[in-house]
């Protein structure tokens, strides 16, 4: 069964600072991966999506990895601002039920001014 | 409109009522998901529209649970004799036709006291 995982669960940071997520899944037989971001009281708003056969992709500021055989992905922001607060989920789609995501529990990031 | 719809944003009900969510697609889009998130979780898969047949619904929890889209566009997310266990953030999704990537609504707040 298909387990994903986001370290860390809560993340503040001094703006300006480049800071990295983390996202872990248990089985890399994936059909893709997507990022998305999720503000209080909102929906989820996609940031990224990586198919897999590629290893990465980027979307001004953010830049996201995937290393499929070692089930990793992680979120790169750079010179990250007060409104990239937010958590973070990522969420990936298994071959064989093309159509569901799975979830991780999201990483609650907060860029202090 | 330009994106996923849901009403209501917030419904607030009492133990043993029953409630409808409904979910207003991109246009154009074949594929609906329901997901349910609880506070400080990912969200959790419950069914799968492809069209107007519910192409998976082995998410819902159980047989109070049921959701309809007989037109292929709209889609009613009902939730019978409501539990306290069933407050939670509905969301809905689209995508297109073997698209790789959903977009979700902002959600349907319910509460149940």
């Amino acid at each position: 069964k298909q387990e994903v995982t986001q370290i860390p669960a809560a993340l503040s940071v001094p703006e300006g600072e480049n800071l990295v997520l983390n996202c872990s899944f248990t089985d890399s037989a994936i059909y893709n991966l997507q990022w998305f971001r999720q503000d209080p009281g909102k929906g989820l708003t996609s940031l990224l999506l990586i198919q897999s056969s590629q290893r990465e992709q980027t979307s001004g500021r953010l830049n996201a990895s995937l290393d499929k055989s070692s089930g990793r992905s992680t979120l790169y922001i750079a010179a990250s601002q007060p409104g990239d607060s937010a958590t973070y989920l990522c969420a990936v789609r298994p071959p064989d039920s093309s159509y569901k995501l799975i979830f991780g529990s999201g990483t609650r990031l907060l860029v202090r001014p | 409109g330009a994106g996923v719809s849901q009403t209501p944003s917030n419904k607030v009900t009492e133990k043993g009522k029953y409630v409808e969510l409904r979910c207003d697609p991109i246009s154009g889009h074949t594929a609906l998901y329901w997901y349910r998130q609880s506070l400080g979780q990912g969200p959790e898969f419950l069914i799968y529209f492809q069209g107007t047949g519910a192409a998976d619904d082995s998410g819902l929890p159980n047989d109070r649970f049921f959701a309809v889209r007989p037109e292929g566009s709209v889609s009613t997310l009902k939730i019978q004799r409501t539990e306290r266990g069933d407050s939670a953030v509905y969301l809905c999704a689209t995508g297109g036709y073997n698209t790789g990537e959903l977009f979700f609504g902002e959600g349907s707040r319910l509460t149940v006291l």
